[in-house]
């Protein structure tokens, strides 16, 4: 079975600091993970991705890490902002497929 | 920007009933996607189309759904008579051959979404 899990539904975090948003996923039969922002009543953005044969990748702000003997996937975001404020889904691309496997998406606040 | 739109925004409609949703996708992509989530529930794939045919398709799509490109713009997603637990936000995306990362990933251009609720 092919999941990808975010366990924390919220978090919280203050203007500056840094958020870390985890997701887990059980099996390693994906060749891609993506992170996707989603603001109410907007579709989902893509944010930053990474190839499973990479461990980390970085975009301004925003790093992706993969552990892949963990099957666990991070994103960091620092320092962190307001407009930060928004749902943030991980996702994973199976093996020879053309669709997403979505987490259930952390909503994260950064307040002043 | 470019954008992918989907009307309607949000669709009330009696158990039994067809709806019809539909997208206009980016002008110059060539894959589409739809996709939903049930309240509270993760973001689920329903189907992908390309070529003017379905190229994958998940086990919510059964026979009940259909998606069309009837004119070359629009990619609509239809579900023949719709049950209580159809109701959902709806997305539908789109993505062009070259729409990849620097990762090599595909990246998709979603649309707000079309919520549907069935009474």
């Amino acid at each position: 079975d092919q999941q990808v899990k975010q366990n924390s539904p919220s978090l919280s975090v203050q203007e500056g600091r840094i958020s870390i948003l985890n997701c887990d996923y059980t099996n390693s039969m994906f060749d891609y993970f993506l992170w996707y922002k989603k603001y109410p009543a907007e579709g989902p953005t893509f944010l930053i991705s990474i190839s499973s044969i990479k461990d980390k990748n970085e975009d301004g702000r925003f790093t992706v890490f993969l552990n892949k003997s963990a099957k666990h996937l991070s994103l960091h975001i620092v320092p962190s902002q307001p407009g930060d404020s928004a749902v943030y889904f991980c996702a994973a691309r199976p093996l020879n497929t053309d669709k997403l496997i979505f987490g259930t998406g952390t909503r994260l606040q950064v307040f002043p | 920007e470019p954008e992918v739109t989907q009307t309607p925004s949000h669709q009330v409609t009696q158990m039994g009933q067809e709806v019809i949703l539909r997208c206009v996708p980016i002008s110059n992509h060539l894959y589409f996607y739809w996709y939903r989530q049930i309240l509270g529930q993760k973001v689920e794939f329903l189907v992908s189309f390309y070529n003017n045919e379905i190229s994958e398709k998940s086990e919510i799509f059964d026979d009940q759904f259909s998606v069309e490109r009837p004119d070359g713009s629009n990619f609509t997603l239809k579900i023949r008579s719709t049950k209580l637990e159809d109701s959902a936000m709806y997305f539908c995306a789109s993505r062009g051959r070259g729409s990849r990362t620097e990762t090599g990933a595909n990246v998709l251009t979603f649309g707000a979404g079309s919520r549907l609720t069935v009474l």
